[in-house]
This record gives C-alpha cells, sequence and structure tokens, in this order.
C-alpha cells in the first residue's frame, strides 16, 4: 500500500512555479521522500530525494516539514514540458520495506 | 545515475503466447524490480527480481504466469505467460541500488 497521499491534479501556469503537496505521516525515521515523475507514455523519470533537509538540483527543490510528515516539490518555473503524473513516494532501499511502490501521483497540467 | 535498457520496446501478441522481456543496466545494482501499468493507471508493483533465487511475488502475482530470472548483478527477464488481453499493459523494469532507483522505458504489450 503506497504511504503517501497526493492531490489527484494540479494546473500551473507556464513560467510560475509549481507547488506539489505530499503527506505521509506515516513515515518512519529511516526512510526518504522520493519524487518521480511520468511523462505519457515514458518511463518514470527520478527528480529529487531527501532525508529531513531541503533539497535543490537542477531539476526542483524538495522542501520537507520538521516533522516530516508531509513535503511539497517544487518546479520554479514551470514549462510546458513538466506537464506530467508526479509522484511521491517514501522508500527505504536497505530497510525490510525495501520495495518501491508507487500510489497514484498527481497529474499537473502546465498551461500555457 | 544507471541506464536501463528494455527489450523489446512493444509488440503485439497472440493469445496463449509467451513473452520474454529483457531489462539490462549498465551497472551493478542491487536490487531489481518489476511493475505493470495499466491503462491510465499507476505502476502495480509485480514482484522484485533476486539474483540467483526465486523472486518475490506480491499478492495477486504469481510465478507461473509471472516467471522472472536473474543470472547476474545487471540483468534479468519478465515473462508473461499464456497472454491473455487482460495483459495487455506496460512492463517496466526498475533497478535500484543504495538510495537511487532508475526505470527503464517500459514494454508495450498488447495482446489479441
Amino acid at each position: 500500500d503506497a504511504k503517501t497521499t497526493q492531490p489527484p491534479s494540479m494546473d500551473c501556469a507556464e513560467g510560475r512555479a509549481a507547488n506539489l503537496p505530499c503527506n505521509h505521516s506515516t513515515i518512519s525515521g529511516n526512510e526518504y521522500v522520493y519524487w518521480y515523475r511520468q511523462i505519457h507514455s515514458q518511463g518514470p523519470q527520478y527528480i529529487i530525494h531527501g532525508l529531513k533537509n531541503n533539497e535543490t538540483n537542477e531539476m526542483a527543490s524538495l522542501i520537507i516539514t520538521e516533522d516530516r510528515k508531509s513535503s511539497t516539490l517544487i518546479l520554479p518555473h514551470a514549462t510546458l514540458r513538466d506537464t506530467a503524473v508526479y509522484y511521491c513516494i517514501v522508500w527505504n532501499s536497505g530497510g525490510s520495506n525495501y520495495k518501491l511502490t508507487f500510489g497514484k501521483g498527481t497529474l499537473l497540467t502546465v498551461n500555457p | 545515475s544507471a541506464v536501463i535498457s528494455q527489450k523489446p520496446s512493444r509488440d503485439i501478441c497472440q493469445r496463449g503466447t509467451s513473452l520474454t522481456i529483457q531489462c539490462q543496466v549498465d551497472s551493478q545494482v542491487t536490487m531489481m524490480f518489476w511493475y505493470r501499468q495499466q491503462p491510465g493507471q499507476s505502476l502495480t508493483l509485480i514482484a522484485t527480481a533476486n539474483q540467483g533465487s526465486e523472486a518475490t511475488y506480491e499478492s495477486g502475482f504469481v510465478i507461473d504466469k509471472f516467471p522472472i530470472s536473474r543470472p547476474n548483478l545487471t540483468f534479468s527477464t519478465l515473462t508473461v505467460s499464456n497472454m491473455s488481453p487482460e495483459d495487455s499493459s506496460i512492463y517496466l523494469c526498475s533497478a535500484g541500488h543504495l538510495t537511487e532507483a532508475f526505470f527503464g522505458q517500459g514494454t508495450r504489450l498488447t495482446v489479441v
């Protein structure tokens, strides 16, 4: 069972920041928060992951609340090519629950 | 990041036949997973491919229908056996190592 909750869909204007929320209230201490996206007809693409600190890379920023029960993926300047389904996943590859399990994700539509 | 190659990328098969999908990773990885993605749905984990031993299947998936091999740390196969139209889906391979996991582009299977 997926351990995360995401809104089913969101819209964003091109050039604006897209903020995608995720709730993971049952996250355990050694589980990371991962974000992937899936553009139509392609395999999921890794975006970013973090444990407790905020993270930033060339694609996005990840903001994790202090209690780690929720997080937000930020695409700072969304483009039309960012239209995709975004998946928030909690995962500990070295733990007893090592399986990478997907929920339903958020369909982000970037509008011109 | 690991590069994952899946073959074939797509196929159209007759019902009652079997198809073997290959997954090749360009580096040694700890974990390999197989997923199914039905039209309009999220990814469902079929099984974890274990090197040198039987795969670990998720509820609803059985070895007779989806035999999996993993002879080494960089290669795995998934066979979809005795296919029916309900097996028409995208099948995806994933490979993980330490805190990273990446996906192939998938195999789009149509059973007629």
